[in-house]
């Protein structure tokens, strides 16, 4: 069955460092691969997406993913953390039957 | 463009009693919508997959009968959870597909369900 893997739940940063949230994926053939910011009780803003092409995958507010077929994985990065960017990270994918999977998100704090 | 709305944002409700949540494509046409429960600190859920005059189509474990979801026209679908407990409060998010983008979905902001 597909699914999505994060295997960090909670991640530190320092405010200025750099950041990668990983995220591993389950299925034969190449899914459609998201990325999803939630702030404490909202809804979910779409960072950036990946259907096929270029594999390193510019999105919003400075994040940029990066699908690794060999790896089967769509790493999140972003090279310096704003203090804004604490929030719950999802990574989702559709292998094609137009629904999401989830994976079990990652939170970040950042620290001043 | 592709604004999905939700509503209400909050919701109290008594032990027995129903509530229903409405989800909306402001400025588009959604051929699909979906609904996901979110526990606290949790991941997304797929509930069901809905499409406009068609019966929903409901992941296995959710009860049909509990989380009925009617999907009117092709802006509007709603999510009734019948004989509410409190173990049926939760984050529900809704979403919609755009005519023509089949892969991707477009988020409502969510609601929040209390049931005392």
């Amino acid at each position: 069955a597909q699914s999505v893997t994060q295997p960090d739940i909670h991640i530190t940063v320092s405010e200025g460092a750099s950041l990668e949230l990983r995220c591993n994926y389950s299925y034969g053939a190449t899914p459609y691969l998201f990325w999803y910011v939630q702030s404490p009780g909202q809804g979910l803003q779409l960072l950036l997406k990946y259907f096929s092409g270029d594999t390193l995958v510019q999105g919003i507010k400075g994040f940029e993913a990066e699908f690794k077929r060999s790896q089967s994985s769509f790493n999140l990065r972003k090279p310096s953390v704003h203090w804004s960017d604490a929030a719950e990270y999802f990574c989702a994918s559709d292998s094609g039957t137009y629904k999401y999977i989830f994976g079990t998100g990652t939170r970040l704090k950042v620290l001043a | 463009g592709a604004v999905v709305s939700q509503h209400p944002s909050w919701v109290i409700c008594k032990s027995g009693t129903s509530v229903k949540i409405e989800c909306r494509s402001l400025d588009f046409q959604a051929t699909t919508m979906f609904w996901y429960r979110q526990f606290p600190k949790q991941s997304l859920m797929l509930m069901a997959t809905s499409n406009e005059g068609s019966k929903a189509t409901y992941e296995q474990g959710v009860e049909k009968d509990k989380f009925l979801i009617n999907h009117a026209s092709l802006t509007l679908s709603t999510l009734t959870v019948t004989s509410a407990h409190p173990e049926d409060s939760s984050f529900y998010i809704c979403s919609a597909n755009r005519q023509g983008e089949s892969y991707e979905q477009y988020f409502g902001p969510g609601t929040r369900l209390t049931v005392t």
